[in-house]
């Protein structure tokens, strides 16, 4: 497709649940991102891959979430034992590669998963 | 990152331009300035970027004084449609990370 793509939409979850979220990105882009926004404030960052090689995890906020992206192209996060302040949008957002350029990369976000834990 | 600061908010009435502003005084000098916006209940879009010179495009005019320590976002003739949230971005060159870091943007509101 033309955009990135985030499914499920919208996902409502019961305390101690586990959650899979989905991202597929632009064809041929290298770098892939998560984001989680709470409501009313900006996205934070959670994670970065290029490729397969997530070279950046410093965001994810416990060993309950874990992503990947094993084939260098679409990629899963999971949230394990869900609880209530993981209520959030979870954007999902790519980019391509170019080196020379990489202080303009521009970034194309998906409409995001909005996480309702219960 | 270096940090932004915006305005909370902002209105603005329709069809008349907005001049969205964005400090920067810590920036260095080999990071790029960028704008993206989010309309409710979609992700952020990007909306333009520059380094050292203004830039235009179809959807924006980015004005950057020539400190850098400070640029504008202009909307030339706002619509309805652009009543978003517009977050201004500092992004360094790292080619092993090329995330960015969101703030907490200006709230903009276009009265009709």
């Amino acid at each position: 497709g033309a955009g990135v793509s985030q499914s499920p939409r919208y996902k409502v979850a019961k305390r101690g649940q586990d959650v899979a979220l989905r991202c597929d990105p632009i064809s041929g882009h290298v770098s892939l991102f998560w984001y989680q926004q709470a409501l009313g404030q900006g996205p934070e960052f959670l994670t970065y891959f290029q490729n397969e090689a997530q070279l950046d995890k410093s965001g994810l906020p416990s060993d309950r979430f874990f992503a990947e992206r094993p084939e260098g192209s679409v990629s899963t996060l999971k949230i394990q034992r869900t609880q209530q302040e993981d209520s959030a949008v979870y954007l999902c957002a790519s980019s391509l590669l170019q080196r020379e350029l990489s202080g303009a990369n521009v970034l194309t976000f998906g409409a995001g998963s909005r996480l309702t834990v219960l | 990152d270096a940090k932004t600061t915006q305005p909370n908010s902002m209105e603005s009435n329709e069809e008349e331009p907005v001049h969205l502003p964005c400090n920067h005084s810590t920036i260095s000098g080999t990071d790029y300035i960028h704008w993206y916006r989010q309309l409710p209940s979609q992700g952020p879009e990007y909306v333009i970027h520059g380094l050292t010179s203004n830039v235009n495009n179809r959807m924006a005019s980015l004005a950057i004084a020539e400190d850098r320590k400070s640029s504008t976002l202009i909307l030339h003739r706002a619509t309805l449609r652009d009543a978003a949230v517009y977050y201004c971005i500092l992004r360094d060159v790292d080619f092993g990370n090329e995330k960015l870091t969101f703030g907490t943007g200006t709230r903009l509101t276009i009265i009709p």
